[in-house]
């Protein structure tokens, strides 16, 4: 199956910082790719569906100019956590669209956010 | 929009013994139901899934049942051991919208 790389893992950032997590696609060209966010012992909540050469779809709820998604090519799709703030701390993961079967996640990135 | 409710939340199971973990839905305009396996600080990794045309699929020790006319579906692990311990997700697909819908989450402990 489809190999995804989410990086880093783990970051800590000061208060009204932005941060910047990475998606990457290792062997297959993904024109889409969907990024979640998880709360302790909580399900994903779809944040929003990258689509490549055009702008991310955002769910409901979702502030776009908080979550900056950027999927410039076919195998990275980043997303940046702008200004962060406390509440913004959480578990985020991104994952492939690769034709609906067999949706492979990547490891997930841990944000602090001080 | 709460489209898929799983249950229960959390579940202990002796080793060797068969935890069940139950899903419903609410509408039937979905493709294939997955099931997802979760350890702490990890994404979750696609463990089994079945598309609505058939009632039963196993893989290994994991089984999912379908039963359609009661939208409903479960996930069965046989011969449970002290490494399955981890979050199970069910999930729900509609190919048009290329969307996943996540269960609530069952963490499972199996006791050695």
């Amino acid at each position: 199956g489809a190999v995804v790389s989410q990086h880093p893992s783990r970051v800590i950032c000061k208060s009204g910082t932005s941060v910047k997590i990475e998606c990457r696609s290792l062997d297959f060209q993904a024109t889409t790719m969907f990024w979640y966010r998880q709360f302790p012992k909580k399900s994903l909540m779809l944040m929003a569906t990258s689509n490549e050469g055009s702008k991310a779809t955002y769910e409901q709820g979702v502030e776009k100019d908080k979550f900056l998604i950027n999927h410039a090519s076919l195998t990275l799709s980043t997303l940046t956590v702008t200004s962060a703030h406390p509440e913004d701390s959480s578990f985020y993961i991104c994952s492939l669209g690769a034709s609906g079967y067999g949706y492979t996640f990547g490891s997930g990135t841990r944000l602090t956010v001080v | 929009q709460q489209q898929v409710k799983q249950s229960p939340q959390s579940l202990i199971v002796q080793k060797g013994g068969i935890p069940i973990i139950n899903c419903a839905y609410e509408n039937t305009a979905f493709d294939y139901f997955p099931w997802y396996q979760q350890f702490p600080g990890k994404g979750p990794a696609l463990l089994i899934a079945i598309r609505p045309d058939v009632s039963e699929k196993k893989e290994g020790r994991f089984t999912i049942s379908f039963n359609k006319s009661a939208k409903q579906f479960s996930l069965h692990i046989m011969d449970s051991q002290p490494g399955d311990s981890a979050t199970y997700f069910c999930a729900i697909f509609k190919g048009g919208a290329q969307k996943l819908v996540f269960g609530q989450g069952t963490r499972l402990t199996i006791n050695p």
